[in-house]
């Protein structure tokens, strides 16, 4: 069983569109995060969400959108998608923000063209 | 906010060799991690580790919180060991994780 998943893999798309990315985690945690890694493999973090309540909203702009319908899943929207947008964007998970470490998804890879 | 920076940015080795990577930290963390990005992407946690030393297999990890860095061993390199490693911390509350740019690293076989 995968630990954290997420969908699609692959994501290419035209400027404008509307995406969603989903995670999901079997690991029990009740931390979930969204990061973005840009070309120059430099991550940030966009989103965290614990409990299902948004703690950490970095600055992203509010084309991005997270949803989290419990605490195994975080769901990722975007709208009106931009040239800049592209770039893999990873979802992870932690028990708490302080207790052990953040499990990883395996990314989405995002083009927008 | 902490800024984070990791040394070497790259690093060439021959398999067998060892070698040290370096994380600084501008301010008190109560949340440090070491992450292998490989090849393929994916992002492996390797060292949950705040502060202290440990050690699984090959790689061991040191953090002196007290002087604010981290760093990363490894032993007998392996061409599998090929990729960025990437430090991470967090302060107050442990929720907002900072990244630092990474040491990308060949073994060569």
């Amino acid at each position: 069983d995968t630990a954290v998943s997420q969908t699609p893999k692959y994501l290419v798309t035209q400027m404008g569109n509307d995406k969603s990315i989903k995670c999901e985690q079997n690991l029990g945690h009740d931390t979930m995060y969204w990061y973005k890694q840009d070309s120059k493999k430099f991550l940030k973090i966009m989103f965290s969400y614990n409990n299902k309540e948004l703690i950490i909203n970095e600055t992203v702009p509010n084309r991005f959108s997270p949803k989290s319908p419990d605490k195994a899943h975080l769901n990722l929207h975007i709208n009106s998608l931009e040239l800049g947008d592209s770039a893999v964007y990873f979802c992870a998970s932690s028990q708490g923000g302080q207790a052990g470490g953040q499990y990883f998804g395996p990314g989405t890879r995002l083009t927008v063209t | 906010g902490i800024q984070v920076e990791q040394s070497p940015p790259d690093l060439i080795l021959q398999e067998g060799a060892n070698s040290t990577l370096r994380c600084n930290f501008s301010d008190s963390v109560n949340n440090l991690q070491w992450f292998h990005q490989n090849p393929w992407g994916q992002l492996i946690n390797l060292f949950y580790i705040p502060s202290g030393t440990k050690q699984n297999g090959r790689l061991s990890a040191t953090t002196v919180a007290t002087e604010r860095y981290s760093l990363l061993y490894i032993s007998s390199s392996q061409t599998t060991d090929s990729g960025v490693y990437f430090c991470a911390v967090a302060g107050t509350g442990g929720f907002k994780t900072i990244f630092g740019a990474g040491t990308r690293l060949f073994v060569k076989a």
